[in-house]
């Protein structure tokens, strides 16, 4: 049971360059969340999906598009990498919204 | 204020000693509480949850609530080496318009051989 799978683990881009962020889950769940985590500022919401077919804007949604492709799947866009989006992204699902989340092993970004 | 506090540490221990991890909210929103454990370079892992006030237990690991004081907290007992990671805490906000989990800034401990 793979639980969250996230891909590329690392990823180093030049600013202005465009990247998806890939995430699938096999758990069933209905929710899911891309994080951004950074030193000093704790895990921060940039989207979640609360069900197939919905998406919505988190704490810190600029710069970023999202789009969930069906049940399992829930991607990450940047379209015109910033350095200011050097971090590590984490997709995370649960079964229902407001219930407990399961994480991916993260991406770490560098926009240079 | 922020919603949710967690002191960042370092917090460091010798092998076997009972470490106590804290969370203090601000808001009576807050009704679900989660502990993760953050190992260096790996995503967050569900430790313990829970919705009441009181005590929940899961091996060496308890989970304390006190929803009157807006405060949480989760003891180790006989902590072993493996133990060092980041603990973070999280909380759903009910009355929140996003549906999301709040996070602490996480605490990091150190369990000494």
């Amino acid at each position: 049971n793979a639980g969250v799978t996230q891909t590329p683990k690392f990823q180093v881009l030049k600013t202005g360059q465009s990247m998806t962020l890939q995430c699938a889950q096999d758990m069933n769940h209905n929710s899911m969340y891309w994080y951004r985590q950074d030193p000093g500022m704790g895990l921060r919401l940039i989207y979640y999906s609360a069900s197939e077919g919905t998406t919505d804007k988190g704490e810190v949604p600029n710069g970023y598009n999202v789009s969930r492709l069906n049940k399992r799947e829930f991607s990450l866009r940047l379209e015109s990498a910033a350095p200011s989006q050097t971090s590590v992204y984490f997709c995370a699902s649960s079964e229902h919204l407001n219930t407990e989340a399961f994480f991916g092993q993260g991406t770490r970004l560098t926009v240079v | 204020q922020k919603e949710v506090e967690q002191d960042p540490g370092p917090l460091s221990v010798p092998e076997g000693a009972i470490v106590s991890l804290n969370c203090t909210y601000s808001n009576s929103a807050f009704q679900y509480f989660m502990w993760y454990r953050q190992y260096s370079r790996k995503g967050p892992e569900l430790l313990m949850y829970t919705y009441s006030s009181g005590n929940k237990e899961d091996g060496r690991f308890t989970a304390q609530v006190d929803k009157s004081s807006k405060y949480i907290s989760l003891f180790i007992r006989d902590s072993q080496p493996s133990d060092s990671a980041t603990y973070l805490c999280a909380m759903v906000n009910y009355g929140g318009s996003q549906g999301n989990l709040i996070f602490g800034k996480g605490t990091k401990l150190s369990v000494k051989p």
